[in-house]
């Protein structure tokens, strides 16, 4: 597996401002994702990173609100635009490992607990 | 798109005792469906999974079987222990796509 880092590990915000999330990996990965984890609840995928381009947004999640970064094949960052209460969650990145044949197996940063008042 | 559904939502156990939880998905396209286990206040970690070419991984005290033509995976653990207590997160994906999880499973074991 990999070491997968995730800065901060919790924040309290103010509405209307913005928080960047990072997650850094300790080897090259092919893929890395973004998910949100609402408390008591599952994981929604936010997005898919992609190096180099633009990331993939899944069904009710823009680029606007969440504009993602992937630089390099070790480094992303999420950043949650003009929060809202609502935006009060879990923020976990994800990394896929290269696995036997054509399934990869993916692993969980820490998570970062944002809190929005 | 792929949806995935698990149950039951909460299980108790005793110390020792054997628990199952399931899981159904809906596009028969999935090949991958791993398994997480996530203590409160932690990442979900990988536990155990399994792909669509068998029909059953053993690893120690917990198993995973799938049942391609039902569309349907579950998680056995066995001589379950306190430690075991955690939320079970199931998921499937197809090839190198996204994973969908299912709704999640609170297993408390009773010493």
């Amino acid at each position: 597996s990999a070491v997968i880092s995730q800065k901060p590990s919790r924040d309290i915000c103010q509405r209307g401002t913005s928080l960047t999330i990072q997650c850094q990996v300790d080897s090259q990965v092919t893929m890395m994702f973004w998910y949100r984890q609402q408390p008591g609840q599952s994981l929604t995928l936010i997005a898919t990173a992609n190096q180099g381009s633009e990331a993939t947004y899944e069904s009710g999640f823009v680029i606007d609100k969440f504009p993602i970064s992937r630089p390099n094949l070790t480094f992303s960052t999420l950043t949650v635009s003009n929060m809202s209460p609502e935006d009060s969650s879990i923020y976990l990145c994800s990394v896929e490992l290269a696995g036997v044949g054509t399934y990869n197996e993916q692993f969980f940063g820490p998570g970062t607990r944002l809190t929005v008042l | 798109g792929e949806n995935v559904e698990q149950h039951p939502s909460t299980l108790s156990v005793q110390e020792g005792d054997s628990a199952v939880i399931k899981c159904t998905y809906s596009d028969s396209a999935s090949n991958y469906f791993p398994w997480y286990k996530q203590e409160l206040g932690k990442r979900p970690q990988l536990i155990i999974d399994i792909r669509s070419n068998v029909g059953e991984k053993k690893d120690q005290r917990i198993a995973v079987t799938l049942n391609k033509t039902a569309k349907h995976f579950s998680l056995h653990i066995t001589e379950t222990q306190p430690e075991d207590s955690a939320v079970y997160f199931c998921a499937a994906s197809r090839d190198t796509d996204k994973l969908i999880f299912g709704t999640g499973t609170r297993l408390q074991v009773f010493p």
